[in-house]
């Protein structure tokens, strides 16, 4: 399974867009980037994922380099309430199987 | 209410002790998902079911851990012989379609005295 790394941590005022970024250098053709988040105390909650076109949903963008080597997710007017642990996920999407592989994330501090 | 449920959500045990946790899926997902996070950590991938099959159990640390999910639905993470390492947030997630969005429950956190 491909590794990701990802800065420890990030603050951005709030009500500005929070760009987390991702590095994926070894992911191959057929995996996808998930991107989770966990807030104090709950399980992790889905944000998007993407294989190599970028995508946006009503929660974020992500932005997929050509080459797939990295990504960034986009939280467009971060709020108090996205105060989290970001983390980056390369799928295995090898031999059959579906493992999603967690890392340490990023964790981000908006600031009021 | 519709989402993943773990029971219990707090569980302490003495070393050496067997303990169980259950998670409730959503209704008519099909994949389940087993993690379990230390303080700090992200979390740390265990095992998972596609229906009542393990597809794939490589983060089962050892052979005291063991996971069922006889009918599809249900699942328990069974753990024999507990010990102080063992303490952590185990965390269950489902999913309805492969590859899809995974929901997480809370989590059921066991300390090993």
């Amino acid at each position: 399974d491909a590794k990701t790394t990802q800065p420890t941590s990030m603050d951005c005022a709030e009500g500005r867009a929070a760009n987390l970024p991702c590095n994926h250098s070894t992911i191959s053709g057929n995996e996808y980037v998930y991107w989770y988040r966990q807030i104090h105390s709950q399980g992790p909650q889905y944000i998007i994922h993407g294989l190599k076109n970028n995508e946006t949903n009503e929660m974020a963008s992500l932005i997929i380099t050509e080459d797939r080597k990295s990504s960034t997710l986009i939280l467009p007017h971060a709020t108090l309430r996205d105060t989290a642990v970001y983390y980056c996920i390369v799928r295995g999407g090898t031999s059959g199987t579906y493992k999603y592989i967690f890392g340490t994330g990023t964790r981000l501090k908006v600031l009021a | 209410g519709a989402g993943v449920s773990q029971t219990p959500s707090n569980k302490v045990t003495e070393k050496g002790k067997y303990v169980e946790l259950r998670c409730d899926p959503i209704s008519g997902h099909t994949a389940l998902y087993w993690y379990r996070q230390s303080l700090g950590q992200g979390p740390e991938f265990l095992i998972y079911f596609q229906g009542t099959g393990a597809a794939d159990d490589s983060g089962l640390p050892n052979d005291r851990f063991f996971a069922v999910r006889p009918e599809g639905s249900v699942s328990t993470l069974k753990i024999q012989r507990t010990e102080r390492g063992d303490s952590a947030v185990y965390l269950c997630a489902s999913g309805g379609i492969i590859g899809g969005e995974l929901f997480f429950g809370e989590g059921s956190r066991l300390t090993v005295l």
